[in-house]
């Protein structure tokens, strides 16, 4: 069974300070996703990382792929309080049609002005 | 472009009773659907998924079945409820491809009393 550990379970910043969220797994993944959510509302696909190593930027969010694909974080650079909200990590586990997620807890951000 | 539907947003259900929660997809053919359940501001778990008309595989044994009447319609069910039951289900679908991401519904807040 594929297990997706995210750190830090809950994070509580003033605006204007960074902050990195991890993922990580003894397992390898075939791409790794971070969604976020707000109360009530599904979550919202950010990212998606497919090579191992990668980094993408959206604007101030920076997403890196381990090298071995076992592991990701998100760093935000500068937080504003619209940052505020859950942030998910899943893993993708291939079957023959398609993908499964596995999801980490997710990192609550609060983000004070 | 596509979107996703789920119904109804809330449901407040004695236990023992029927559930039947409906998702639909437009905008694609043949997507790969998903429920998931998760609890208040954690990560999700996966409850079933399907890659087509009346192939559902169930990740979790429980009280709870999935339907696939529909090539764009996925139902989550129970006979009889549990206390256990209680929980935000999403729906969610993905292209059918390895490493497409998925995209959520805005969930259902099922409350058993």
């Amino acid at each position: 069974t594929q297990l997706l550990e995210q750190s830090p379970q809950f994070l509580s910043i003033q605006e204007g300070e960074n902050l990195t969220v991890y993922c990580n797994s003894s397992s390898v993944f075939s791409s790794l996703q971070w969604y976020r959510q707000e109360p009530g509302e599904g979550p919202v696909l950010l990212v998606t990382v497919v090579t191992g190593g990668e980094v993408k930027k959206l604007k101030r969010l920076t997403f890196q792929f381990g090298d071995a694909r076992k592991d990701s974080s998100l760093h935000i650079t500068a937080a504003q309080t619209g940052d505020t909200g859950l942030y998910l990590c899943a893993g993708a586990v291939g079957f023959e049609y398609g993908n499964k997620l596995v999801f980490g807890a997710g990192t609550i951000l609060r983000v004070k002005s | 472009s596509q979107t996703i539907h789920q119904w109804p947003a809330t449901l407040v259900q004695p236990v023992g009773s029927p559930l039947s929660l409906e998702c639909t997809v437009e905008g694609t053919s043949n997507p790969n659907l998903y429920w998931y359940r998760q609890a208040a501001g954690r990560g999700l778990q996966l409850l079933f998924y399907s890659i087509g008309i009346d192939q559902i595989s169930s990740e979790v044994p429980q009280n709870l079945s999935a339907s696939r009447p529909q090539d764009r319609q996925f139902i989550l069910s129970s006979k009889k409820l549990l206390l256990s039951d209680s929980g935000f289900y999403l729906c969610a679908w993905s292209e059918a491809y390895s490493n497409q991401p998925q995209h959520f519904g805005d969930g259902t807040r099922l409350s058993i009393l």
